[in-house]
């Protein structure tokens, strides 16, 4: 059985700061790794797909980073804004089954103004 | 591009009754669809898999006589949640993938809200 782990469940941060969380997964099944940002109301957006060991992905203030030999991919997110307020949704995607992605249970972001 | 609806957004009906969800990709042609359900606080659970103009594969443990997918077309998916009970309250979300996806990258509804009385 697959688990995907995300830490830490929920975040309040002020507007500005920069932060970062945590996506755990097994590195002995790994294909690669995908990031969703998920707001209030609306459907997941992909933000990114890894694959590489040492992977690093950046989209304007966000930006990941990939350690297959590990398990654990960091998103950061570089002084936030109340629009990143979301629950930030990692995926693994195995080998073994890689027409599936497996979710952890996600980042609850809020970004106080 | 890459939108993909999903409705109804919400229903609440009462325990027996069956329960269909749409899910349509309007700007590409789906060739699989998934289905997830989310419990409150719990990751998104992949409940089956569907490709177009065959069955759905279904995850261990959920029952394919409940949960009926249909994914007739190239844009359309339905799940049917037949005689549902208070404990099929939860939410459901589709999402496609393009033919020729490299990584399973998917695209997902917005997500319907059951609630069983």
């Amino acid at each position: 059985i697959l688990n995907v782990e995300q830490s830490p469940q929920s975040l309040h941060v002020q507007e500005g700061d920069s932060t970062n969380f945590t996506c755990s997964f097994p590195s002995s099944n790994f294909y690669a790794l995908h990031w969703y940002r998920w707001e209030t109301a609306k459907s997941p957006e992909a933000l990114f797909v890894m694959t590489l060991n040492g992977d690093e992905k950046k989209k304007g203030r966000i930006s990941a980073t990939l350690n297959t030999k590990e398990g654990y991919s960091y998103l950061y997110i570089k002084g936030s804004q109340p629009e990143d307020s979301a629950t930030y949704l990692c995926a693994s995607q195995p080998k073994t089954s890689y027409d599936k992605v497996i979710f952890g249970p996600g980042t609850s972001l809020s970004v106080i103004p | 591009g890459a939108v993909v609806s999903q409705h109804p957004s919400w229903v609440i009906c009462k325990s027996g009754t069956s329960v269909k969800i749409e899910c349509r990709s309007l700007d590409f042609q789906a060739t699989t669809m998934f289905w997830y359900r989310q419990f409150p606080k719990q990751s998104l659970m992949l409940m089956a898999t569907s490709n177009e103009g065959s069955k759905a594969t279904y995850e261990q443990g959920v029952e394919k006589d409940k949960f009926l997918i249909n994914h007739a077309s190239l844009t359309l998916s339905t799940l049917t949640v037949t005689s549902a009970h208070p404990e099929d309250s939860s939410f459901y979300i589709c999402s496609a993938r393009e033919w020729g996806a490299t990584y399973n990258e998917q695209f997902f509804g917005p997500g319907t809200r059951l609630t069983v009385l």
